[in-house]
C-alpha cells in the first residue's frame, strides 16, 4: 500500500514580516523547553530555550513564549529572512530525575519565507 | 570545536547487509543520543548513553539494532541484517548532562541510510 508521511504544517511568510510558530506540548511535568531549527540536509540546531519558571525569553530576532496553563509554546521570529526557511521543532524535557533528560520532539513546522 | 562528527554521511546498501554508523561526540560531553528521522515517524530517540553506559534503549526498534559506546569519544550504531524499512537519516547528538537540569543537545550532520 501507499505509505503516508507526516503532514508537516507549513507557515508561509513574506520576507521582512514576523513569524509565529506554535507548539502544544503534552507533559505537564516538563520543565525545560527548546526550539530547534533544521535546514534541509542538516541536523537540528539549537535556537533558544526556556525553563518553566519563565514565561518569556528573548534572543537575537527570536522570542520564545511559554504558557504553562494551556501547555503552549511559541517561537516568534522578527523580520523573517530567507535564511530562516527551515523546519522548526519544539522539544520538551521533564523534570530532571537522576540526571536523565528524555527529550520529546514535536512533529515540526515548516517555515517558508517568500522573497 | 568540530562539533559532533558522524560517518559515513551517506550509505547505500542491500537488504541483508550489515550497516555500521559511527559517531564522535563533542569532547567533554558525557551524554550521547542516537536518533532516527523519517517522514513517517519524525524524530525518534533510539538509545541514550550517559558516561558510556546505555541508560535507555527502549527506542531501539528490534534485535537487529545494537549500539555501543566503548569510550567517551566514540559510539557505533549497528543494524544487522538491514531491511528497506530501516532507510532513514540517523542522527547522533551529545550534551553535557548534569543533575542541575536539562541542557541543549548538539546534533551531528546525520547519516542518510538507504537500504535497497
Amino acid at each position: 500500500g501507499e505509505s503516508v508521511g507526516l503532514h508537516l504544517p507549513t507557515l508561509s511568510v513574506q520576507e521582512g514580516d514576523n513569524s509565529i510558530i506554535n507548539c502544544a506540548y503534552s507533559n505537564s511535568a516538563s520543565d525545560y523547553f527548546i526550539w530547534y531549527k533544521q535546514e534541509s540536509g542538516k541536523g537540528p540546531q539549537f535556537i533558544i530555550d526556556i525553563r518553566s519558571n519563565m514565561d518569556k525569553r528573548q534572543g537575537q530576532r527570536v522570542t520564545v513564549l511559554l504558557n504553562k496553563t494551556v501547555k503552549h509554546l511559541s517561537l516568534q521570529i522578527a523580520a523573517t529572512q530567507p535564511g530562516d526557511s527551515a523546519v522548526y521543532f519544539c522539544a520538551e524535557i521533564p523534570v530532571n530525575s537522576g540526571g536523565y533528560q528524555k527529550v520529546t520532539f514535536g512533529t515540526g513546522t515548516k517555515l517558508q519565507v517568500i522573497p | 570545536d568540530a562539533g559532533v562528527i558522524q560517518s559515513p554521511r551517506h550509505e547505500v546498501t542491500e537488504m541483508g547487509q550489515e550497516v555500521t554508523l559511527r559517531c564522535k561526540p563533542i569532547s567533554g560531553h558525557n551524554s550521547l543520543f542516537w536518533y532516527r528521522q523519517t517522514m513517517m515517524r519524525g524524530l525518534e530517540l533510539l538509545i541514550y548513553f550517559n558516561n558510556n553506559v546505555p541508560i535507555d534503549d527502549s527506542g531501539m526498534p528490534e534485535d537487529r539494532f545494537s549500539a555501543k559506546m566503548p569510550n567517551a569519544s566514540f559510539s557505533t550504531l549497528k543494524i544487522q541484517p538491514s531491511e528497506p524499512r530501516d532507510s532513514a537519516v540517523y542522527f547522533c547528538a551529545s550534551t553535557l548532562n548534569s543533575l542541575a537540569g536539562g541542557s541543549e543537545q548538539f546534533f551531528g550532520p546525520g547519516t542518510r541510510l538507504t537500504v535497497l
